[in-house]
């Protein structure tokens, strides 16, 4: 099973409202990451998670923040942002932080600001 | 910062053909590369990976060619069909990122009935 799983699929929000994405995977992998990406574009690093501890912040804007409540369970909260921001987020996740092997991605959220 | 990058944006091949997709990276110490598929609205699948110990894999279907004196990979995929239809990404990682993917630009595949 390689199986990462997203809610919501998709995700309408106005620039003044707070909501979540949330992202789970049951493969016991100790790495976990959300991605941003645009249409036509590869995927961007936002955060890295090890061993449920933050280890990579790719400078990014503190109206998303992470959470990792749980070594099953990854959330990206998200407030106040702005339309720029809508994009296909994707939680991925990896046996090891530093392992070169296999990141497995979920589907993703399609999110749009409004 | 390392970059990889792709040849082509777009591929066009007709259906039962054979498909190659090229990527040039340019971190001589990449050790680990990596292909995704990416159909429309979907997230990226993993196709196939390969560690530099070596210069060729096979999957069902796909075959993964690594050529470390040019820096160069490239993915084959046999017998094309309509369902290979998507957005094809390699990526590489090494050491010296963490083993964070450097990701290339992007080709899309289309098949031609």
């Amino acid at each position: 099973d390689t199986e990462v799983t997203q809610t919501p699929k998709h995700l309408v929000m106005g620039m003044t409202n707070k909501k979540s994405l949330k992202c789970e995977q049951h493969m016991g992998h100790r790495a976990m990451y959300w991605y941003k990406q645009k249409a036509k574009k590869p995927p961007e690093l936002m955060f890295v998670y090890s061993y449920e501890k933050l280890s990579i912040n790719e400078s990014v804007p503190s109206r998303f923040s992470p959470e990792c409540p749980n070594s099953s369970l990854l959330n990206l909260h998200l407030h106040a942002l702005q339309p720029e921001d809508s994009a296909l987020y994707l939680c991925a996740s990896r046996q090891g932080y530093d392992s070169g092997n296999t990141i497995y991605f979920g589907e993703g959220s399609w999110l749009t600001v409004v | 910062g390392e970059s990889v990058g792709l040849h082509l944006p777009t591929l066009s091949v007709q259906e039962g053909d054979n498909s190659i997709i090229n990527c040039a990276y340019s971190n001589s110490a990449s050790d680990y590369f990596i292909w995704y598929k990416q159909e429309s609205g979907k997230g990226p699948q993993f196709i196939i990976d390969i560690r530099s110990n070596m210069d060729k894999r096979q999957g069902q279907r796909v075959t993964v060619l690594l050529n470390k004196t040019v820096k160069h990979l490239s993915l084959q995929i046999a017998a094309t069909q309509p369902g290979d239809s998507a957005v094809y990404f390699c990526a590489d990682s090494s050491m010296d990122s963490n083993y964070q993917l450097i990701w290339g630009a992007g080709t899309k595949l289309i098949i031609k009935p």
